[in-house]
């Protein structure tokens, strides 16, 4: 079966834009987690979607946004971008959600903040 | 904040040598622990999990790890590890906390060099 699929793979932006991250997950799984990945900090849990609702949320401020569809797509808005929004952002979707389930993760977004 | 600590950010082995990897977390309420692996060019999978009873788990290809409560550790082994085990490996752990619901946690990852 088709794994998760992020778009785009790569793409550049300057400080104070925003930018949208999409994350297409297995068939069947309900539960969509996005992560950030530096060299300094790894691998930092932002949030989990979960049948549309936001179900559990990391330490990130407010300009990380994220929703779910109906049919589980789910889409990740950083606002107001920074320099050290510079990072790799993975997604990974779940049937069970994030504690439980095993994560399936996708290639990542590669996003580089000018 | 909870955390998870990856003792060693580089290991090299030659071929045959045992592995053990450390992973320490700092939670002390129920939590589910597991074992993330990278090989280069690929994305991240599941290697092995935790959740309950017996504190040895097996995972794939031939990796094991052990949850030892009293040491809030969950260290990674492989008696005899092969070339094609390099790779990035990463501790995570899950945890359901109260006031900011459930919480996934990753080490910062052990980068794995196994030369022929």
């Amino acid at each position: 079966k088709a794994g998760v699929t992020q778009t785009p793979r790569y793409l550049i932006k300057t400080r104070g834009q925003q930018v949208t991250l999409s994350c297409s997950p297995i068939s069947g799984h309900r539960s969509v987690s996005w992560y950030q990945q530096t060299p300094g900090q790894g691998l930092q849990f932002l949030f989990e979607y979960f049948s549309e609702t936001q179900r559990n949320k990391g330490n990130f401020p407010g300009r990380f946004s994220g929703r779910q569809f109906s049919n589980s797509r789910s889409e990740m808005n950083v606002s107001t971008l920074e320099l050290g929004d510079s990072a790799l952002y993975l997604c990974a979707s779940s049937f069970y959600g994030l504690v439980t389930g095993e994560l399936f993760f996708g290639e990542g977004s590669r996003l580089t903040v000018l | 904040a909870q955390s998870v600590s990856q003792h060693n950010h580089h290991v090299i082995l030659s071929e045959a040598a045992s592995l053990e990897l450390g992973c320490n977390y700092s939670y002390g309420g129920t939590v589910n622990l597991f074992w993330y692996v990278q090989y280069p060019g690929q994305h991240l999978q599941l290697l092995l999990k935790y959740f309950s009873g017996d504190p040895l788990v097996k995972g794939i290809k031939g990796f094991e790890a052990e949850f030892i409560k009293s040491k809030f550790s969950f260290n990674l082994r492989k008696p005899s590890v092969q070339w094609s085990d390099t790779a990035e490996y990463f501790c995570a752990v899950s945890s359901r906390e109260v006031n900011t619901g459930n919480q996934f946690y990753f080490g910062t990852g052990t980068s794995l060099t196994v030369i022929p």
